[in-house]
């Protein structure tokens, strides 16, 4: 079975802090990996995806990818209410599946 | 922006009913994907479709589904008789390539409530 494990939170991080998610998965050869968040009632909207080990940056989101270790993150910085939500993650474990974790829920403290 | 849009957004229907959930991905993706969420559960995927015919499917999509391109635009999941435990978000996704290569674009959900 393979798995994608991810902190279920609640996750509380002050206003302007620096919110770190974290994922670990279990298929060694799985290639793509991407966050999504999810808003309570809506559907997952992709934030980031990385390939490549090391870090990948877009604006205030920071994906980070360690394959060895089979971890993957997801950096927030100057954290904004709005951040609060679900953060999903998500890894392509066959040609088109994406397994999802439980997500992280992240609350955002003003 | 291009988006996938699903109809409709709340479906209501009695246990064995059949029920057609309808998609349209955004024009130029050529892989679709129907996942579903149950409540305070993980998305899970049920099925891919690419070239007009299934490319993956998991094990919760057995002989009750079927999905189907009628034409140029819509993508649709069936359920033929449906069961209380098939209550569920369920979304409809695409993309340009597979996902080992690239993203994929959720839709807003069709919320399925079986009573």
């Amino acid at each position: 079975q393979k798995e994608v494990e991810q902190n279920s939170g609640p996750l509380s991080v002050p206003e302007g802090a620096i919110a770190s998610l974290n994922c670990t998965y279990s298929d060694r050869g799985s290639q793509s990996f991407f966050w999504y968040r999810q808003y309570s009632g809506k559907s997952p909207e992709l934030i980031m995806f990385i390939y490549s080990n090391g870090d990948k940056e877009d604006g205030r989101f920071t994906a980070q990818l360690n394959k060895a270790s089979q971890y993957v993150s997801l950096l927030i910085r100057d954290s904004q209410p709005s951040d609060s939500a679900t953060y999903l993650c998500a890894v392509n474990t066959g040609n088109e599946k994406l397994t999802f974790g439980t997500g992280t829920r992240l609350t955002i403290i003003p | 922006e291009p988006e996938v849009t699903q109809t409709p957004s709340h479906q209501v229907t009695q246990m064995g009913q059949e029920v057609i959930l309808r998609c349209v991905p955004i024009s130029n993706h050529l892989y679709f994907y129907w996942y579903r969420q149950i409540l305070g559960q993980k998305v899970e995927f049920l099925v891919s479709f690419y070239n007009n015919e299934i490319s993956e499917k998991s094990e919760i999509f057995d002989d009750q589904f079927s999905v189907e391109r009628p034409d140029g635009s819509n993508f649709t999941l069936k359920i033929r008789s449906t069961k209380l435990e098939d209550s569920a978000m369920y979304f409809c996704a695409s993309s340009i390539q597979r996902t080992e290569n690239t993203e994929a674009f959720f839709g807003q959900g069709t919320r399925l409530t079986v009573v």
